[in-house]
């Protein structure tokens, strides 16, 4: 079965540029969705097909895919972006969706 | 306004069965994807189900043969039936919507993000 890798956390002071990556087998051919849960909270999709801003996402909040890396940035963040990102992908192999393990984003 | 309400949740014996349901208001269930996704306490999302507008429907491998998606167009309501429910079932379930197209296209049997969850119901599988 397909497999996403993420890092399990990524630091970032305030005001900086925050990336998450989310590895995977020519995950270029795939689209990319990912989402920001905050504790207690549902997850919000902030980017769908690789790039892709749902309304009412900051425009701070952007993706790409290219190769075996699909990337969230986070520019100018804020201590409020401080969440756990999940990236995801539909497997066409399997027919299932496939969720990488998850990033903790620390604002120091 | 989209709006998933689940319940069904709660404290349930090994091997005893369970079923979940999510509200939906805003839309219909039966035009769009509606999938189950779980997250055991302190872990990642892990994808359980989903039922497509077609009614087909698929399962993640570690439930299949055991947990049943369905859906109500009367009451535009989703369900998850869960039998032979074990330790590692437990989990906060969550209802969402699936969507397939982007701003270039659809992609109706291929990849698909999901753009609305509920708030999620707590399953707890203990003796």
């Amino acid at each position: 079965s397909y497999v996403l890798t993420q890092p399990p956390s990524v630091s970032v002071a305030p005001g900086k540029t925050a990336r998450i990556t989310c590895g995977g087998d020519n995950i270029a051919i795939k689209s990319v969705h990912w989402y920001q849960q905050k504790p207690g909270q549902a997850p919000v999709l902030v980017i769908s097909y690789d790039s892709e801003r749902p309304s009412g996402i900051p425009a701070r909040f952007s993706g790409s895919n290219s190769g075996n890396t699909a990337t969230l940035s986070i520019s100018r963040v804020e201590a409020g972006d401080e969440a756990d990102y999940y990236c995801h992908v539909w497997d066409g192999m399997s027919a299932h969706v496939v969720f990488g393990g998850g990033t903790k984003l620390i604002v120091l | 306004e989209v709006q998933l309400v689940e319940s069904g949740g709660g404290l349930i014996q090994p091997g005893g069965s369970l079923r979940l349901s999510c509200a939906a208001s805003g839309f219909s269930v039966t035009n769009k994807y509606m999938t189950w996704v779980r997250q055991a306490p302190g872990k990642g999302l892990e994808w359980v189900s989903v039922i497509y507008d077609t009614g087909n429907t698929d399962y993640a491998d570690s439930v299949k043969g055991r947990f049943t998606i369905s859906r109500d167009t009367s009451k535009n309501t989703l369900y998850l039936q869960m039998n032979s429910l074990r330790g590692d079932d437990s989990a906060t379930y969550y209802c969402a919507r699936g969507i397939y197209c982007s701003s270039v296209g659809c992609y109706h049997g291929s990849s698909w993000a999901i753009d609305s969850w509920g708030q999620g119901t707590l399953v707890t599988v203990s003796s």
